[in-house]
């Protein structure tokens, strides 16, 4: 069981740097989404799409884009990196019809 | 952006104690999720609350939701080291979507 992928698990990027985390499901969940983890803040959402060719903003969104061109695969870019991104993010999914989130085991981003 | 607040922010007790975990928001929740993490992974969820005042048993974890469906709480007995994790609040305020709004956390350790 796969469940939900990300990759890589480690990065450390230069200021101004693009790079793109990668998220995948194999469990054909319509709901994706992408949280980040601050120490003292939980979790929150930065971008989600509710199946494939929808994607909308969540409560973070600056600094970064989405595509959903297929149900499995959900990436999110940084296209100029900042310090302030320095954080743990977070790929879910769900089936649309439960709120239950499968989350993958995230991704660990340092900008220096 | 929807405030939910846990306290306490961290938690040590000892094997066997008993303790209660808050989660508050000044929003009516169309439905409540517990979650708990251990480091290095996502967020697992351990169960769902959806009518005001109901209450649900999970082994030794009881989840309870207020009648006014604002708020929630999770009472662990006899704590087991085990039970060490990070234990996260979600909420979902509109019926049909799946956005979910995280707690800040409490982190639970238990002393052996």
């Amino acid at each position: 069981n796969a469940g939900v992928t990300q990759t890589p698990k480690f990065q450390v990027l230069k200021t101004g740097q693009s790079m793109t985390l990668q998220c995948a499901q194999d469990m054909n969940h319509e709901y994706m989404s992408w949280y980040r983890q601050d120490p003292g803040m939980g979790l929150r959402l930065i971008h989600y799409s509710v199946g494939a060719g929808i994607t909308d903003q969540g409560e973070v969104p600056n600094g970064y884009n989405v595509s959903r061109s297929t149900t499995e695969d959900f990436p999110l870019r940084l296209l100029s990196a900042a310090p302030s991104q320095t954080s743990v993010y977070f790929c879910a999914s769900s089936t649309g019809v439960s709120t239950e989130a499968f989350f993958g085991q995230g991704t660990r981003l340092t900008v220096v | 952006t929807q405030l939910l607040e846990q306290s306490p922010q961290f938690l040590s007790i000892q094997e066997g104690e008993n303790l209660t975990v808050y989660c508050n928001s000044s929003s009516v929740f169309s439905s409540l999720q517990w979650y708990r993490q251990e480091p290095g992974e996502g967020p697992v969820l351990l169960v769902t609350v959806v009518t005001g005042g109901e209450v649900k048993k999970l082994k030794r974890l009881t989840f309870q939701f207020g009648d006014a469906r604002k708020d929630s709480s999770l009472h662990i007995t006899a704590a087991q080291t085990g039970d060490t994790g990070l234990y996260l609040c979600a909420g979902v305020y509109q019926t049909g979507a799946n956005n979910l709004f995280f707690g800040t956390g409490t982190r639970l350790t238990v002393i052996p």
